[in-house]
């Protein structure tokens, strides 16, 4: 079982929000954990948006609107990124990633459609 | 503004090693605030960190390539490096190098991954 696990897909209108979630295998407790998320647009580097792990420890990449936030679901043991506000070019890939056993480990992506 | 660009063969047979290197420019390259690291994207498929180097020593792998990656620093031209031995085609990705944040004020020695390359297209074919 993969350490973390992404829906493959999610679709939203313009203007809703969208809850992008990232849940840690059974045994790895999300409480622990900084949960960093990354966007990545077809062509291009991903970009660090934030890190979360929980509101008094978070952190917002540098020029990231306030309209991406992060938040964990600890009865679902996952962790969550927000997007409010929907806009046409928030459709991309998005990735969560933590260090696990001294080690990156990166979620395996859900591509956001927004339509 | 901190840049980093990638450079090396865009195709390398089985079996040979892949080297790649990253050049650092607008900012330090030896720093005790950040490390360096790999990434990289097979086509149509996620990210996978590759390995880590910190300025001050100690690195940091894949635990699934760490027989095959070795990474390394040079100061002195300001880049970093990535080999992996005895490649397939499926180390055929593109690949990123990327600054990470070093967390001191809260005990996180990797942080972060916050500046990356662009990216290059390294294809394993004979």
């Amino acid at each position: 079982q993969a350490v973390l696990t992404q829906p493959s897909s999610l679709s939203a209108s313009p203007g809703a929000s969208a809850s992008l979630t990232c849940t840690l295998r059974s045994g790895i407790n999300v409480g622990t954990y900084r949960i960093y998320w990354y966007q990545q647009k077809p062509g291009s580097p991903p970009q660090y948006l934030l890190r979360y792990k929980s509101d008094s420890d978070n952190q917002q990449g540098s020029g990231v609107p306030s309209r991406f936030s992060g938040s964990k679901d600890a009865s679902a043991n996952a962790g969550i990124l927000l997007i409010s506000g929907l806009q046409s070019e928030d459709e991309a890939d998005y990735y969560c990633m933590v260090w696990h056993s001294s080690a990156w480990v990166f979620g395996g992506g859900t591509k956001l459609t927004v339509l | 503004q901190l840049q980093l660009q990638e450079s090396g063969p865009r195709l390398v047979k089985p079996s040979e090693t892949l080297s790649l290197t990253c050049s650092v420019s607008g900012g330090s390259i030896y720093s005790d605030n950040y490390y360096w690291g790999w990434i990289r994207q097979p086509p149509g498929k996620g990210l996978e960190w590759v390995a880590s180097i910190y300025y001050g020593g100690g690195t940091f792998y894949n635990p699934s390539l760490k027989s095959r990656v070795t990474i390394s620093l040079d100061t002195s031209k300001s880049q970093f490096s990535l080999r992996l031995h005895s490649v397939t085609a499926a180390a055929t990705a593109v690949y990123y190098c990327a600054r990470g944040v070093i967390d001191f004020s809260s005990g996180y020695r990797a942080d972060a991954l916050d500046v990356w390359g662009q990216g290059t297209t390294v294809i394993v074919s004979s």
